[in-house]
């Protein structure tokens, strides 16, 4: 079956755009989590959904940073008012609760 | 929150080499994640273990749930493994399976 899909796999944006990023977890899985991992840095935590309880947030850097997963499948992480700060890999892995997470390929963004 | 500390940062080894990452915790857990990073930057769960030891191939994970200590080794280097290796637990500890702190990560070089 197919695995976790990201698209874009890379995108360039200007500084103050507003970015939409996409994950497609393995179907069936009810856990789908976002993770950033920005040049020369260690992955970092941004948001967890589980099933249809109210998702962890907690690792969002700012409010300008929002993510909506609809039907417990696809989720689309947002970045408004991007910063070069915001540059960046972004990660979404999927798994059953307390199952290994099965990663995607990832979605390079730069703000130039 | 978990801090994860792994060593070494860097590892350079020659093929057939028996290599030995290690990772420390600091809050208890119910179980530890091992990643592993290719220079393309896809992440493959390498093992999710709560107890002993796992084997799959020519990696080994092991872990010290007391001690608060996990062990990944590679039996036989070759240049194939080549990778970051990343260990990740829970960010509050227990069975928050959820939201993960992850360790900077273990440089593995394997020269032929």
């Amino acid at each position: 079956g197919a695995g976790v899909s990201q698209s874009p796999s890379n995108k360039v944006t200007e500084k103050g755009k507003d970015v939409e990023l996409r994950c497609d977890p393995i179907s069936g899985h009810t856990a789908l989590y976002w993770y950033r991992q920005s040049l020369g840095q260690g992955l970092e935590f941004l948001i967890y959904f589980q099933g249809n309880s109210a998702p962890d947030k907690s690792g969002l850097p700012s409010d300008r940073f929002s993510a909506e997963r609809t039907g417990g499948s696809v989720s689309t992480l947002t970045i408004q008012r991007t910063q070069q700060e915001d540059s960046a890999v972004y990660l979404c892995a999927s798994s059953f609760p307390g199952i290994e997470q099965f990663f995607g390929p990832g979605t390079r963004l730069t703000v130039l | 929150k978990n801090e994860v500390e792994q060593s070494p940062q860097n590892l350079t080894a020659q093929e057939g080499e028996f290599i030995t990452i290690n990772c420390s915790y600091s809050v208890g857990i119910s179980a530890l994640h091992w990643l592993q990073q290719h220079p393309g930057g896809g992440i493959v769960s390498l093992f999710m273990l709560s107890s002993g030891k796992k084997k799959h191939g020519r990696l080994i994970a092991t872990i010290n749930i007391q001690e608060k200590h996990s062990s990944l080794h590679i039996t036989a280097s070759h240049p194939r493994d080549s990778a970051v290796y990343i260990c990740a637990v829970p960010n509050a500890g227990g069975t928050s399976y959820g939201k993960l702190t992850f360790g900077q990560g273990t440089i593995l070089t394997v020269h032929p």
